[in-house]
C-alpha cells in the first residue's frame, strides 16, 4: 500500500462545476498536511495547508479526517485556470514528507 | 525577491558522464531537499539536508551525491552509476515551526535527459 494515495483521475469537468479530490494516508502519526498545485512542466506550489478544523480559501475547501486518515479538497465554481495536477502532501515528522502521485484536473469551457 | 533558483533549466548528458545540478536559495531556510519526478508519478526524495555540512539519504539516493557547504547552496551530482537518470529534478527548502514541517518552496526544476 502506498503511503499517500490519491484518486487516479483525470477529472474532466465543465466550467462552473464542483469537483472533489480525495487522498488517504497510511501513517497515523502524520502531522502536517498540504495540497499543492502543479502546472504542466512546472514546479509544485502550495495551494493550501490542511488543518484539523478544516479550512477554506475562496472557492477551495480542504478537510482532514484523522480517524479515517483521509484528506479532501473541494473546488467550487471551477475555472479554466484551475486545470492542473493537484498533489496531496503528508508530513510524518522528521523531515519525512510524502507526495501523492497527483490527480489531474481538466476544466473545459 | 526571495526564492529558489535552479540551473540549468534543461540539461542533456551522454551516458557515462557525471553532471551537477545547481540549487540556490535566499530564503534563509535551514532545510533543503532534492526530489526526482517521473511522468505520472509523485515526487521521490533523493537527499535532504537540515543544516550546513550535514545531509541524509532519501528513498532513492543510489547514483546521486550532494554537498552542503553553504546554507544557500545544495548542489546535486548525478553520477554515471544512476541507471535511469532522465527525469525532472526539483530542489526545495523549508523551515520547521514549532517542531512541525512548514510548506516546502520549490525551484523551477531541471529537466535532465540522457542521450
Amino acid at each position: 500500500r502506498k503511503e499517500v494515495e490519491q484518486d487516479p483521475g483525470p477529472f474532466n469537468v465543465p466550467e462552473g462545476a464542483t469537483v472533489a479530490f480525495n487522498c488517504t494516508y497510511s501513517n497515523s502519526a502524520s502531522q502536517s498536511f498540504f495540497w499543492y498545485r502543479q502546472d504542466c512542466r512546472k514546479e509544485p506550489k502550495l495551494l493550501m495547508s490542511v488543518y484539523s478544523s478544516g479550512n477554506e480559501d475562496g472557492r477551495f475547501t480542504a478537510q482532514l479526517n484523522r480517524a479515517s486518515q483521509y484528506i479532501s479538497l473541494l473546488i467550487r465554481d471551477s475555472k479554466l485556470s484551475d486545470s492542473a495536477t493537484y498533489l496531496c502532501v503528508v508530513n510524518t515528522g522528521g523531515f519525512k514528507t510524502i507526495f501523492g502521485a497527483g490527480t489531474r484536473l481538466f476544466v473545459k469551457a | 525577491d526571495g526564492g529558489i533558483t535552479q540551473s540549468p533549466k534543461y540539461l542533456f548528458r551522454k551516458e557515462g558522464q557525471n553532471v551537477t545540478l545547481s540549487c540556490e536559495q535566499n530564503l534563509n531556510h535551514d532545510a533543503m531537499y532534492w526530489y526526482r519526478q517521473d511522468p505520472g508519478q509523485g515526487l521521490r526524495l533523493i537527499y535532504y539536508s537540515q543544516i550546513v555540512n550535514d545531509f541524509q539519504k532519501g528513498d532513492i539516493a543510489e547514483g546521486y551525491s550532494v554537498s552542503r557547504e553553504k546554507k544557500e547552496s545544495f548542489p546535486l551530482t548525478v553520477t554515471s552509476a544512476q541507471k535511469n537518470p532522465t527525469a525532472f529534478y526539483l530542489c526545495a527548502s523549508n523551515v520547521r515551526y514549532r517542531g512541525l514541517e512548514d510548506e516546502q518552496f520549490f525551484g523551477p526544476g531541471t529537466r535532465l535527459t540522457v542521450l
